[in-house]
């Protein structure tokens, strides 16, 4: 099976502009999650959606961050504007039920100068 | 979600079996343990799971202590490849995994 895609894979941006990633999940996976990883630290949940609806967002910094699942499939993940401590990498993944085998995509990694 | 506490690194040789520990003693009654591991510059990846049984896999073996407040993940012959992050989590109630540092393992030709 095709696994979770992601996209850009790289991106560097300057601080205070805007930056959008992508993700399309195993096709069926019903449940969403987008991650932070900061160099040497694990990821980061930041938000969870199942179907389209958000099931956590609580970790979401929401006065610069956003993110939607359109028709419970893509999902996109917004920063505006952005600010140094975000340079991380970005991942994506999906399950089909629950927490037992999330598949994860490669993550986009995102630069701020 | 359960605490875990797991070494910050290990070594192994390459061919030898690895022992990769994991505490959990905060765990309740419902939660898995569940091993993934993050090879550099790709996400992670699931290893294994389980709930109070031993469990065997393709990739690895996973032993439960009898009062689940520790596990073992067992890879009985470590290649290079097998050099990664591996990250124990116990939760699952939540439908979400919370990751810590995890262990970071080095294997030596």
């Amino acid at each position: 099976e095709a696994g979770v895609a992601q996209s850009p894979r790289y991106k560097i941006i300057e601080k205070r502009q805007s930056v959008a990633f992508w993700c399309n999940p195993i096709s069926g996976h019903a449940t969403l999650y987008w991650y932070q990883q900061i160099l040497g630290q694990g990821p980061k949940l930041l938000i969870q959606f199942q179907n389209n609806g958000v099931v956590d967002d609580s970790q979401l910094p929401k006065d610069r961050f956003s993110a939607e699942r359109l028709k419970g499939v893509d999902s996109t993940l917004k920063i505006q504007p952005a600010k140094l401590e975000d340079s991380a990498v970005y991942l994506c993944a999906s399950s089909q039920t629950g927490v037992n085998g999330y598949t994860f995509g490669s993550g986009t990694r995102l630069t701020v100068v | 979600d359960a605490k875990t506490t797991q070494p910050n690194s290990m070594e192994s040789n390459e061919e030898e079996p690895v022992h990769l520990p994991c505490n959990h003693s905060t765990i309740s009654g419902t939660d898995y343990i569940h091993w993934y591991r993050q090879l550099p510059s790709q996400g992670p990846e699931y290893v294994i799971h389980g709930l109070t049984s031993n469990v065997n896999n393709r990739m690895a073996s996973l032993a439960i202590a009898e009062d689940r407040k520790s596990s073992t993940l067992i890879l009985h012959r470590a290649t290079l490849r097998d050099a990664a992050v591996y990250y124990c989590i116990g939760g699952g109630a939540t439908n979400k995994l919370i990751f810590g540092t995890g262990t970071l393992l080095a294997v030596q030709p």
